[in-house]
């Protein structure tokens, strides 16, 4: 079957830097997203890795490792604002997304 | 911007009756768009997969006969909540994929509130 693992929640200080995880188990694969889900809203796009490597955007980096089945978003300088919850969302080979449960990240001043 | 809109935002409808949302991506053509629900405090649950000129695909589990989907163009899917009832009160979100020669990314609509009485 198709497996997305992230933790389920994560509390991290105001300023600080935090790293969430993701690792999968997927029929194929075309990429990973991360996304940023306040609640009640709709997740919004954060990044898009597809080539093993980390990719920064401003305070949001992304690292993908194929091989291992493993990604993870960094977060630095963490504000109030980042309090969310972060979604893992795998594209398998029939370009279907395959999400994880989300992670909620408590930040606390 | 938006790139994704959904309409309407939020929705209160009684016992029985009918709703239609509206998806439409804006800016480019969406031969592939996906529903998804979203209970409080739970992960997104794709519900469909719409296709324009044919008929939508169901994840097992969603009755296809009750949420009613027609992708009768390309920036345009519509999901029909028939004889809804208070537990069809969930977040309804629809996104589109879009292709580039080097990226694939995946637009999420604004969600609709669907609250039935």
């Amino acid at each position: 079957g198709q497996n997305i693992d992230q933790p389920t929640e994560m509390t991290a200080t105001e300023g600080a830097i935090v790293q969430i995880n993701c690792t999968y188990q997927t029929s194929g694969f075309n990429g990973l997203f991360w996304y940023q889900q306040h609640a009640g809203e709709a997740p919004t796009f954060l990044s898009y890795n597809v080539l093993d490597g980390l990719e920064e955007k401003g305070r949001f980096s992304s690292f993908l490792s194929r091989s291992k089945g493993y990604s993870y978003l960094l977060l630095k300088e963490l504000q109030m604002k980042d309090s969310a919850s972060y979604l893992c969302a795998v594209v398998d080979s029939n370009y279907q997304l395959i999400w994880g449960a989300g992670t909620k990240l408590i930040i606390k001043p | 911007g938006a790139v994704v809109s959904q309409h309407p935002s939020w929705v209160i409808c009684k016992s029985g009756t009918s709703v239609k949302i509206e998806c439409r991506s804006l800016d480019f053509q969406a031969t592939t768009m996906f529903w998804y629900r979203q209970f409080p405090k739970q992960s997104l649950m794709l519900m469909a997969t719409s296709n324009e000129g044919s008929k939508a695909t169901y994840e097992q589990g969603v009755e296809k006969d009750k949420f009613l989907i027609n992708h009768a163009s390309l920036t345009l899917s519509t999901l029909t909540v028939t004889s809804a009832h208070p537990e069809d009160s969930s977040f309804y979100i629809c996104s589109a994929p879009r292709l580039a020669l080097d990226s694939y990314e995946q637009y999420f609509g604004p969600g609709t509130r669907l609250t039935v009485t």
